[in-house]
């Protein structure tokens, strides 16, 4: 039961250039996240999949993109990457105790990261 | 503004000694309360939440938080603090927005456990 992993885990890209983050979980969780942590900054939602075929925005969306084709994978486009998304980057997942759409109370079970570098 | 602080942005102690990591809200409506924890060039890791009852929440590795609806705390605390225990600690709240629910992330606190 690997959990949550994340690939590549580091990566330096030159302004312009474009990349896919992929995260993968074996728990069977509905629910996958994608956060942002800058220092002084905490972690910041940047969008959210609450099943398969579904995404929404978080808190920072801009210059992201994702997709969830399947359950256990949340993709994380970069299109045009530019130095202001150099970040470490964590993928989570979590399973919905209640009903009605992400409610974001649930455990929240976390990637080890990619560290990106936008030069 | 919804907010979580953590005020502390290190706090250092001694091998041994009882620790407290600090947390204060400014959220609407009940909050759900979390403890994450982040080692070395890992992923966040759950700790303990708070939803709703007993104000003393008890977590993973001894860990404990203390729910303060007055003083809108939830802060983190072990008895006997290890070496291990070095890491950055996360505090995170769950409110109501509109129809929807938020989680809202402190910046951290990163503790030092000294031998």
């Amino acid at each position: 039961n690997a959990g949550v992993t994340q690939t590549p885990k580091f990566r330096v890209l030159k302004t312009g250039q474009s990349m896919t983050l992929l995260c993968a979980q074996d728990m069977n969780h509905e629910y996958m996240y994608w956060y942002r942590q800058d220092p002084g900054m905490g972690l910041r939602l940047i969008h959210y999949s609450v099943g398969e075929g579904t995404t929404a925005k978080g808190e920072v969306p801009d210059g992201y993109n994702v997709s969830r084709l399947k359950k256990q994978n949340f993709l994380l486009g970069l299109e045009s990457a530019a130095p202001s998304q150099t970040s470490v980057y964590f993928c989570a997942s979590s399973y919905p105790t209640g009903t009605g759409g992400a409610k974001f109370t649930d455990t929240q079970y976390f990637g080890p990261g990619t560290r990106l570098t936008v030069l | 503004a919804q907010s979580v602080a953590q005020p502390e942005d290190q706090v250092n102690v001694a091998e041994g000694n009882p620790l407290t990591v600090k947390c204060t809200y400014s959220v609407s409506g009940n909050p759900y309360l979390f403890w994450y924890v982040q080692y070395p060039n890992r992923g966040l890791q759950f700790l303990l939440k708070y939803i709703t009852g007993d104000n003393l929440v008890k977590g993973s590795y001894g860990f404990e938080a203390e729910f303060n609806k007055s003083q809108t705390s939830f802060h983190l605390k072990k008895p006997s603090a290890l070496v291990s225990d070095s890491a950055l600690y996360f505090c995170a709240a769950n409110y109501n927005a509109g129809n929807n629910r938020k989680l809202i992330w402190g910046l951290g606190t990163s503790l030092a456990v000294n031998p």
